[in-house]
């Protein structure tokens, strides 16, 4: 069972530079959601998605696309790359949203290391 | 100010210590709460949801107060293989809010 995967595992770019961070799940998970941790900062939700074809920004959005086209895979678009985009970049889904009253675990993938000069 | 705030720590404890972390949220309307592990260079895992009436998994219990949107994990007779970074959440209207981490290392 792969769970959550992600690619690349590292990456460098250019300032300037456009990529896509893919995730896919294996587990038929309606929610899934784009992190970015940085140091003293703590994980920051990027952008979110409760279903295929339904995508929302979260609390760091800018710089940043997604798009939810099957249950499966949640791509992340970096459409210009700046140095302040280095950071390790986590993909997680979930049966649901981890609302109230359930367990409802994220499952995270193992990240993404990018770094932009 | 973020919405969920840990103490960063370091927290260094010898094995067999009791250690406890305590975390604030700023949003009044979340809901769950949940206490997540991470380990050097790994992604978060699940340690445990907090239930308002707090709850006990083993060695660790996890403890919520609504009126003073606190929460607080307590690990017992700690283990060598407790040492990790543990991470607080918070749920807002439909995300996850994180708090930057504790670090805790349990020394021989």
């Amino acid at each position: 069972n792969a769970g959550v995967t992600q690619t690349p595992k590292f990456q460098v770019l250019k300032t300037g530079q456009s990529m896509t961070l893919q995730c896919a799940q294996d587990m038929n998970h309606e929610y899934m959601s784009w992190y970015r941790q940085d140091p003293g900062m703590g994980l920051r939700l990027i952008h979110y998605s409760v279903g295929a074809g339904i995508t929302d920004q979260g609390e760091v959005p800018n710089g940043y696309n997604v798009s939810r086209s099957t249950t499966e895979d949640f791509p992340l678009r970096l459409l210009s790359a700046a140095p302040s985009q280095t950071s390790v970049y986590f993909c997680a889904s979930s049966y649901s949203f981890p609302g109230p009253g359930g367990t409802r675990e994220q499952y995270f993938g193992p990240g993404t290391r990018l770094t932009v000069t | 100010r973020k919405e969920v705030e840990q103490d960063p720590g370091p927290f260094n404890v010898p094995e067999g210590a009791t250690v406890a972390f305590n975390c604030t949220y700023s949003n009044s309307a979340s809901q769950s709460f949940f206490w997540y592990r991470q380990d050097c260079r790994k992604e978060p895992k699940l340690l445990m949801s907090v239930y308002s009436s707090g709850n006990e998994d083993g060695r660790f219990t996890a403890q919520l107060n609504r009126a003073s949107q606190y929460i607080s994990l307590l690990i017992r007779d700690s283990k060598l293989s407790d040492s990790a970074t543990y991470l607080c959440v918070a749920t807002g209207n439909n995300d996850m809010r994180f708090g930057a981490g504790t670090r805790l290392t349990v020394k021989p």
